[in-house]
């Protein structure tokens, strides 16, 4: 079955030190990969997604991702963290249905604090 | 203007009652597609359209009935309301299935 791993619930990070959300997926095909930011009582904001090629992927808001294949992982980078990155952040794969449609299976998440 | 809208923002009510939530999408997208936000923030899909015709149903109870008028609207509407009802609700859309969903802000449903 397809599923999303996302192994810490909550980190908390110093504002400027580097940060590292780890996602693990498990699906039989080749994923689709997202990751999206939700700040508190807000929507889901893409940060980046790999589909294809590339396996670093770069983001909006200074984010980076690597897909490894070999790992299933897609972990999310960010070289110096600011205090407004503090947020929920939700690992997915797109997942096919028959080809044509499909949805997005969701990790329960990576909540980030950040300290001044 | 806003890309993924919808109504209402928060959504506060009595158990037994019927209640509808509105998505609204300018973005020419052919699928749309409604998620549950629990309160420990897991998101699941409930329902996913395209082209104003049902592709994917997932284990929902069925007093929850989605509508879809148009490719550019999907309402989802709540029979009997249950206190386990409780939760954010997303709406969602995307222009095929490997492409980027956009999200709406969320409609906070709390049921009493």
């Amino acid at each position: 079955a397809q599923s999303v791993t996302q192994p810490d619930i909550h980190i908390t990070v110093s504002e400027g030190a580097s940060l590292e959300l780890r996602c693990n997926y498990s699906y039989g095909a080749t994923p689709y990969l997202f990751w999206y930011v939700q700040s508190p009582g807000q929507g889901l904001q893409l940060l980046l997604k790999y589909f294809s090629g590339d396996t670093l992927v770069q983001g909006i808001k200074g984010f980076e991702a690597e897909f490894k294949r070999s790992q299933s992982s897609f972990n999310l980078r960010k070289p110096s963290v600011h205090w407004s990155d503090a947020a929920e952040y939700f690992c997915a794969v797109g997942v096919l249905y028959g080809g044509s449609q499909g949805n997005l299976i969701f990790g329960k998440g990576t909540k980030l604090s950040v300290k001044p | 203007d806003t890309a993924v809208s919808q109504t209402p923002k928060y959504l506060v009510t009595q158990m037994g009652n019927d209640k509808s939530i509105k998505c609204e999408q300018n973005l020419g997208h052919d699928t749309m597609y409604w998620y549950k936000q629990d309160s420990k923030k897991f998101l699941k899909i409930m329902f996913s359209y395209n082209n104003k015709e049902l592709i994917i149903n997932e284990t929902v109870p069925n007093r929850f009935s989605p509508k879809s008028p148009d490719k550019a609207h999907l309402n989802l509407h709540i029979n009997s309301l249950e206190l386990g009802d409780s939760a954010v609700y997303f709406c969602a859309s995307s222009q095929g299935v490997s492409d980027t969903q956009y999200f709406g802000p969320g409609t906070r449903l709390t049921v009493l």
